[in-house]
């Protein structure tokens, strides 16, 4: 199964400033299906970004995703007070569907 | 609107069954894939498997293969999960949600938390 690894852990920053985020496969993520889902505490995970780089519907274009094979990056223009979350990757382009562990963006 | 609405939390004991359901409302039922995804509490998200709501046809993730069963009631647009053999670890709350064919999860379920303990 592919294997992904998101980095930092936890980012700290401020209201305002640029966030990226990074997540690494295991292996080539076919046809760069690979999502970025937003999780706050007590609720179920949002999609952002499907494709690698599409945003879902309804989406701020603050965020946007990059990235293909092996390596992609969710990047939040600029820090809105709401975007305070865990962030996951995921690959969907070959079973099983799996998952990174997660980025905890938090107020600095 | 669009939405999956699951049902309400379980307390179940080791060795026992739970049965969770999501009901579909505001699009065509069968048209769209149905997954199944738990969160530990803490943890992160681990896919369970999917079932195609037109043929009933399921992928179980190797881990849950002989554990679980993805059904669905087309004439009521709900999908089930059930997992059997219960065991600590299992505690985690349950999602379903809804793939597009061209976006995986789009819509997802409020959760159903599951516990269990003797």
């Amino acid at each position: 199964e592919v294997v992904l690894t998101q980095s930092p852990g936890t980012l700290s920053l401020s209201p305002g400033e640029r966030a990226t985020l990074s997540c690494r496969a295991s292996q080539s993520v076919t046809s760069s299906y690979l999502a970025w889902y937003q999780q706050k505490p007590g609720q179920a995970p949002r999609l952002l970004i499907y494709g690698a780089s599409s945003r879902a519907t309804g989406i701020p274009d603050r965020f946007s995703g990059s990235g293909s094979g092996t390596d992609f990056t969710l990047t939040i223009s600029r820090l809105e007070p709401e975007d305070f979350a865990v962030y996951y990757c995921q690959q969907y382009g070959s079973s099983p569907w799996t998952f990174g562990q997660g980025t905890k963006v938090e107020i600095k | 609107q669009v939405q999956l609405v699951q049902s309400g939390a379980e307390v179940k004991k080791p060795g026992a069954s739970v049965k969770v359901s999501c009901k579909a409302s505001g699009y065509t039922f069968t048209g769209y894939y149905m997954h199944w995804v738990r969160q530990a509490p803490g943890q992160g998200l681990e896919w369970m498997g999917g079932i195609n709501p037109n043929t009933g046809g399921t992928n179980y993730g190797q881990k849950f293969q002989g554990r679980v069963t993805m059904t669905r009631d087309t004439s009521i647009s709900t999908a089930y999960m059930e997992l059997s053999r219960l065991r600590s670890d299992d505690t985690a709350v349950y999602y379903c949600a809804r793939e597009t064919g061209i976006a995986p999860a789009d819509i997802w379920g409020q959760g159903t938390m599951v516990t269990v303990s003797s």
